[in-house]
């Protein structure tokens, strides 16, 4: 059963616009919720961070939100550029391991 | 400008060979991780190692080993592939005690015939 699932395979958006990426936990105990960005013929990369006891986090135009009632996890984008389409992961930290989403294929259109 | 270099880009093998994945990183990190990626699966944990010569499964070692005989290098085996192995594969790397930020290798496409 998959601790981390991200419900949307692919997600488009007009540059200029919000992208707003979701992805949803089962275990209340992981202390740092992630993303990851990954483009085609290349290896995923670290975008942010968020931990446990927070329930925002900003880094320029990515902004990481948590609700830990729902156990819910998303990623702002504002402005979206036609350079964020990519695949994004979403993953927790469980001890040292990291345990990912299925991941979310973002279309920023021009 | 760090990096972490995956032996092959592509990589074709038949049922039953032994198969040897290559992954070296120059950031002396301590920290060393072999996924696979599959579609509709995102990224799964196959082992990981905190140093040289330890190693630790992760969530689907079956069928798989590694060796770390020197830090910059951790290496993935499959004794005797299958083509339920037919995958990407991806190697990362992480200091000490950092376990969120992981670099990753540009993967391995395999395929199993």
């Amino acid at each position: 059963d998959q601790q981390v699932k991200q419900n949307s395979p692919s997600l488009s958006v007009q540059e200029g616009r919000i992208s707003i990426l979701n992805c949803d936990y089962t275990n209340s105990m992981f202390d740092y919720f992630l993303w990851y960005k990954k483009y085609p013929a290349e290896g995923p990369t670290f975008l942010i961070s968020i931990s446990s006891i927070k329930d925002k986090n900003e880094d320029g135009r990515f902004t990481v939100f948590l609700n830990k009632s729902a156990k819910h996890l998303s990623l702002h984008i504002v402005p979206s550029q036609p350079g964020d389409s990519a695949v994004y992961f979403c993953a927790v930290n469980q001890g040292g391991k990291l345990i990912f989403g299925q991941g979310t294929e973002l279309s920023v259109k021009p | 400008d760090v990096k972490v270099t995956q032996s092959s880009r592509y990589l074709v093998k038949r049922t039953g060979e032994k198969v040897f994945l290559e992954c070296v990183q120059d950031m002396d990190h301590e920290n060393m991780f072999w996924y696979r990626q599959d579609p509709g699966l995102g990224l799964r944990l196959i082992y990981f190692s905190y140093d040289v010569k330890m190693k630790e499964k992760g969530d689907i070692p079956e069928g798989y080993s590694v060796s770390r005989e020197k830090k910059e290098r951790f290496s993935l085996i499959l004794e005797s592939a299958s083509t339920n192995q037919t995958s990407m594969y991806l190697c990362a790397s992480s200091d000490r005690g950092n376990y969120n930020e992981q670099f990753f290798g540009p993967g391995t496409r395999l395929t199993v015939l």
